[in-house]
């Protein structure tokens, strides 16, 4: 199984700033993607991150709002920008390792927006 | 549209006493069936994926199946250590998963 580890854990940030979301897998991946899990609720998808392309947004999510990058085919960051109380969530980023959909995920990044 | 649905939303079971949690599902081209246990504070863990109607798979005290519209979770003789949120999801596209809500499990000894 892939490992993966995100930074920070967890944040409490101001509104109105913004926090990049690391994710680091310890295999290569073609496609990593990331969740948003809001308290109480069950993991919704925000995008896929694809290495030397841009990525692609679920409805609902738009790319100012949740700019990712994807410089290699081990790593990816998601920036929560402009952040407003009602970003509160778990940010958690997943690897499913090529050819197997066996999806894993990072331990999340508990963001707390005040 | 795809909608996943997992009853019942919280299951208090003694240690020992066995139990089902449903996953019911509609998606035009499964990719998938996946079960995760999420602890509080942790990500999702990875239990299992099931393919095709008719497919079991067991790992200790869990045993996942899977027909045409549903899954089930089999927990058998649990004990406290199994108290978490299962949650399920269906794979739609490559890599890409909906949840259903999940459901909380607590188990007293």
């Amino acid at each position: 199984s892939a490992v993966i580890s995100q930074k920070p854990s967890r944040d409490i940030c101001q509104r109105g700033t913004s926090l990049t979301i690391q994710c680091q897998v310890d295999s290569q991946v073609t496609m990593m993607f990331w969740y948003r899990q809001q308290p109480g609720q069950s993991l919704t998808l925000i995008a896929t991150a694809n290495q030397g392309s841009e990525a692609t947004y679920e409805s609902g999510f738009v790319i100012d709002k949740f700019p990712i990058s994807r410089p290699n085919l081990t790593f990816s960051t998601l920036t929560v920008s402009n952040m407003s109380p009602e970003d509160s969530s778990i940010y958690l980023c997943s690897a499913p390792p090529d050819g197997n959909t066996e999806a894993f995920f990072g331990q999340g990044t508990r963001l707390t927006v005040v | 549209e795809d909608q996943v649905t997992q009853s019942p939303e919280a299951l208090r079971l003694q240690e020992g006493e066995s139990s089902s949690l449903n996953c019911s599902y509609t998606v035009s081209g499964l990719r998938g069936l996946f079960w995760y246990r999420q602890d509080p504070g942790k990500g999702p863990e990875f239990l299992f994926t099931l393919y095709s109607a008719g497919e079991e798979k067991e790992k200790e005290r869990l045993k996942a199946t899977l027909t045409k519209k549903e899954s089930f979770l089999h927990i058998t003789a649990p004990k406290p250590e199994d108290s978490a949120t299962y949650l399920c999801a269906v794979g739609y596209s490559w890599g890409k998963l909906q949840f259903g809500a999940g459901t909380q499990v607590v188990v007293t000894p």
